[in-house]
């Protein structure tokens, strides 16, 4: 069964903060998918990753496909970060498969 | 704005009814992915077209069927509806070149707010 992990849940942080969100899943995959929901609900793809590392303004992205983890960074965090940040690997079997979501706030 | 519209936002509807979401994909974009977020359920994967074929199937559900237009445009289809229904559904779409699905970004639409009474 392919299973996703995403951890925390919930996260609380102040501004400035260096911010880590975790994703670890169950067996090989192709690719894997970073999305942002606002609180209004709408969806932006953050970064799609297959290897290594990648680095959009303040958000950095990476995958270590051996260990079977990839981790989400935001670095000097503002509240309009504040959203759920969800992981999406992509097993292969022509479907996504979604992690939960980690709730992120960022108080001012 | 991800170029990909979504109508309507906002859908309130009866049990046993049926209804149409719509979805344009952005302008070059070969592949719509149609997605539900339910509250218990979390994002779940409905179905793909690309080019106007089916390419992958999810956890849709046999009342519920999709198509991809000539156009590129899709709608999805919900009847006999049921309280459980009530969700928001989600389209992306990709330019998926090649037939490379999830390997390139997604672009989703606003969403559409589907409540069943």
């Amino acid at each position: 069964k392919n299973e996703v992990e995403q951890s925390p849940q919930n996260l609380t942080a102040q501004e400035g903060e260096f911010i880590t969100i975790n994703c670890s899943y169950s067996v090989g995959i192709s690719a894997l998918h970073w999305l942002q929901q606002h609180p209004g609900g709408g969806i932006v793809s953050l970064f799609m990753l297959s290897s290594g590392k990648k680095k959009h303004g303040r958000l950095i992205a990476t995958i270590n496909i051996q260990e079977k983890h990839s981790s989400l960074h935001i670095t000097a965090s503002h509240p309009r970060d504040s959203a759920v940040y969800i992981c999406a690997p992509y097993f292969g079997n022509e479907k996504l498969t979604f992690g939960t979501g980690t709730r992120l706030t960022i108080i001012p | 704005d991800s170029g990909v519209t979504q109508t309507p936002k906002h859908l309130i509807t009866a049990t046993g009814q049926r209804v149409t979401l719509r979805c344009s994909p952005r302008s070059g974009d070969l592949s719509v992915y149609w997605y539900q977020q339910s509250l218990d359920q979390g994002l779940q994967f409905l179905i793909q077209y690309y080019n106007g074929e089916e390419r992958a199937k999810g956890n849709i559900l046999e009342r519920f069927s999709a198509q991809q237009f000539p156009d590129l445009h899709s709608e999805l289809n919900l009847s006999s509806l049921e309280l459980g229904d009530s969700a928001l559904y989600f389209c992306a779409s990709a330019k998926d070149q090649g037939g490379n699905e999830y390997t390139d970004t997604q672009y989703f639409g606003p969403g559409t707010r589907l409540t069943v009474l």
